[in-house]
């Protein structure tokens, strides 16, 4: 079974706070995403990496940077965190077409 | 433009009786499709997906899709629908050049007793 393992299921984090969101998957896949979920809007790609330190901009990618130092991890990072980026945010791993999900960091910024 | 539209936001079924999601899609190329569903506070779980050939897909927890290329359609469909599938589902589209998936905004599913 594919793995894909987000370090935290809930977070609360404080405005201007830095965020770090950790996905790590078991697969040996290069491509690995990160999308944010919001009622009625779907999911939508925020950054997505093919390599390590190989990434690539999604649809959203402002207030937001990605890191890749190991194949096996990829990492979301809020530089200075906001109210407008509550939210859940999804990992997620493609192999042979198919993409893989994690089960989700629900982060609420105060 | 590429699109991928549910066009229902909330469907409610009596436990038993038979389900469709609706999903249209718009792309330029040959359209790879997913369902995914996704339970209250967990991530994606694919059911199903189509790439080629036969066009009726049949998919886990008893679910099947149907591509249909003359209506850009890929619908979702189970005939006997348990408490358990109340979920809210995602249909995607993809393709072979391109890593980028196009979501749909969902489809929630309640479902009486």
């Amino acid at each position: 079974d594919v793995k894909v393992t987000q370090s935290s299921r809930y977070l609360v984090k404080r405005t201007g706070e830095k965020v770090f969101l950790e996905c790590v998957q078991d697969m040996d896949h290069e491509n690995m995403f990160w999308y944010r979920q919001d009622p009625g809007l779907g999911l939508r790609l925020i950054y997505f990496s093919y390599d390590v330190k190989m990434k690539e901009k999604g649809d959203i990618p402002e207030g937001y940077s990605v890191s890749r130092e190991k194949k096996e991890r990829f990492s979301l990072i809020l530089e200075s965190a906001s109210t407008n980026q509550t939210s859940m945010y999804l990992c997620a791993i493609q192999g042979a077409h198919i993409q893989y999900f994690g089960a989700g960091t629900r982060l609420s910024v105060l | 433009a590429q699109s991928v539209t549910q066009p229902d936001i909330h469907i409610t079924v009596s436990e038993g009786a038979s389900l469709e999601l609706r999903c249209n899609y718009s792309y330029g190329a040959t359209p790879y499709l997913f369902w995914y569903v996704q339970s209250p506070g967990q991530g994606l779980q694919l059911l199903l997906k189509y790439f080629s050939g036969d066009t009726l897909v049949q998919g886990i927890k008893g679910f099947e899709a149907e591509f249909k290329r003359s209506q850009s359609s890929f619908n979702l469909r189970k005939p006997s629908v348990h408490w358990s599938d109340a979920a809210e589902y995602f249909c995607a589209v993809g393709g072979s050049g391109t890593y980028k998936y196009i979501f749909g905004t969902g489809t929630r599913l309640k479902v009486l007793a």
